[in-house]
């Protein structure tokens, strides 16, 4: 399995109150991404990270923020949390490219079930 | 439209059984198609790629068809252990390794 951790793992917090998800890896991947996992939409691309300081938008953005000081870590930052961001959210990376095919693989974190009152 | 749609399901098949899904995606530009797999309340994980002229993998064999836009997955024999959602992703060429994600299909194997 990919060396990736994602902390906390369950989380329960009030609308209005800032949370911070921690991704951390330890395959020394560049790229690296935040989803959320809602029933009815699937996984959806929140941010995603291409190399240090290197960020950018993805699907549903909005009341979202992310941080890359370092390789092996990507933050996700709710601002001010909301009910609609009761969700699980996945972190994940990119392996190494296969230089014959130009195949890029995800691979995931187990994920954080966040919970907004 | 969504840009990737599977198979509503669920499947609900006997142990031993074959069964395929099928997924479509509407970019015609998409580069890279995978299978994931996710077992419930748990990550999803790669199961296969899926390479222009098809692969194998054991028990499990992945289709691309470029002309009419779908990929396919079939399992034979299936196993009490293959009961999951299988999640059919699509890369966009262009798109720096963003994975789009059909909502997947539900696979029951029972005994």
């Amino acid at each position: 399995d990919a060396g990736i951790t994602q902390s906390p793992r369950h989380k329960v917090t009030e609308t209005g109150t800032p949370v911070t998800l921690r991704c951390h890896q330890t395959e020394n991947h560049r790229y690296m991404y935040w989803y959320r996992q809602d029933p009815g939409h699937g996984l959806r691309l929140i941010h995603y990270s291409y190399g240090v300081k290197d960020t950018d938008k993805g699907e549903v953005s909005d009341g979202y923020s992310v941080s890359r000081s370092k390789t092996e870590d990507f933050l996700l930052t709710l601002e001010s949390a909301t009910s609609s961001q009761t969700s699980v959210y996945f972190c994940a990376i990119s392996s190494s490219p296969v230089r014959t095919s130009g195949i890029y693989e995800q691979y995931f974190g187990p994920g954080t079930r966040l919970t907004v009152t | 439209r969504k840009e990737v749609e599977q198979d509503p399901g669920p499947f609900n098949v006997p142990e031993g059984a074959t069964v395929a899904f099928n997924c479509t995606y509407s970019n015609s530009a998409s580069q890279s198609f995978f299978w994931y797999r996710q077992d419930c309340r748990k990550e999803p994980k790669l199961l296969m790629s899926v390479y222009s002229s098809g692969n194998e993998d054991g028990r499990f064999t992945a289709q691309l068809n470029r002309a009419s836009q779908y990929i396919s997955l079939l399992i034979r024999d299936s196993k009490l252990s293959d009961s999951a959602t299988y999640l059919c992703v699509v890369i966009l060429s262009g798109s720096a390794r963003q994975l789009t994600f059909g909502s997947g299909t539900q696979l029951t194997v029972l005994p």
